[in-house]
């Protein structure tokens, strides 16, 4: 299986800061990488997926981007807003499993 | 608009099963793929396969063959999610999401309690 690791497992950070997360798999997974955005109780939303690719509906100061590798990605939230309070989670979708990263927490000083 | 509904809450013995639905509307059925994922409380989230409607094409995380079945009723849009033998670790919040390669819309998670 390929494992997903996310760095840090947890940040804080001031209301209009640019906060990036980074998620590394354990092998190549090509471009199959999405980022989801959780909330206390709540199911998981879509923010990005194929890398860099914006949901619909998602505001455009979440962005995506990877390595030639395949190996390393990143969530960039260009200005952190209070709503964005939230655990993100990367998932590769190159091969069966489907694994998770195990989330990065990120919470509003 | 695109809503998954999944049936309620359930508590069940070890050695049990259970049987979680997940009705679809606002899209097409066949044209989407429906994956099952769990979190466990507290815990990540874990990938447990997929379905599509259209063919009933299947894939099982190797983690639960054996134990999971899943299905598609194209008639009514819903598929189910059975998991049997039951143990203390399946309690969880289960979720059905549709997509395969990237999941856009996500059921309201169904709390299955294990225990004795």
């Amino acid at each position: 299986d390929i494992q997903m690791t996310q760095s840090p497992s947890s940040l804080s950070a001031s209301v209009g800061d640019r906060v990036t997360i980074t998620c590394r798999a354990s092998q190549s997974v090509s471009a199959y990488l999405n980022w989801y955005q959780q909330k206390p109780g709540k199911a998981p939303n879509l923010l990005i997926h194929a890398v860099s690719s914006l949901q619909s509906g998602v505001p455009s100061n979440f962005s995506g981007s990877g390595s030639a590798s395949g190996t390393d990605f990143t969530l960039t939230i260009s200005s952190l807003q209070p709503e964005d309070s939230a655990i993100y989670l990367c998932q590769q979708t190159y091969s069966t499993p489907f694994t998770f990263g195990p989330g990065t927490k990120v919470d509003i000083k | 608009q695109v809503q998954l509904v999944q049936s309620g809450a359930e508590m069940k013995k070890p050695g049990a099963s259970v049987k979680v639905s997940c009705k679809a509307s606002g899209y097409m059925f066949t044209k989407y793929g429906i994956t099952w994922v769990r979190q466990a409380p507290g815990q990540g989230l874990e990938w447990m396969g997929w379905i599509t409607p259209h063919n009933g094409d299947i894939d099982y995380a190797k983690k639960f063959r054996g134990r999971v079945t899943m299905t598609a009723d194209k008639p009514t849009s819903t598929v189910s999610m059975e998991l049997i033998d039951l143990r203390s670790d399946d309690t969880a919040v289960y979720f059905c999401t549709r997509g395969q390669w990237y999941l856009d819309y996500w059921g309201q998670g169904t709390l299955v309690t294990v225990s004795s």
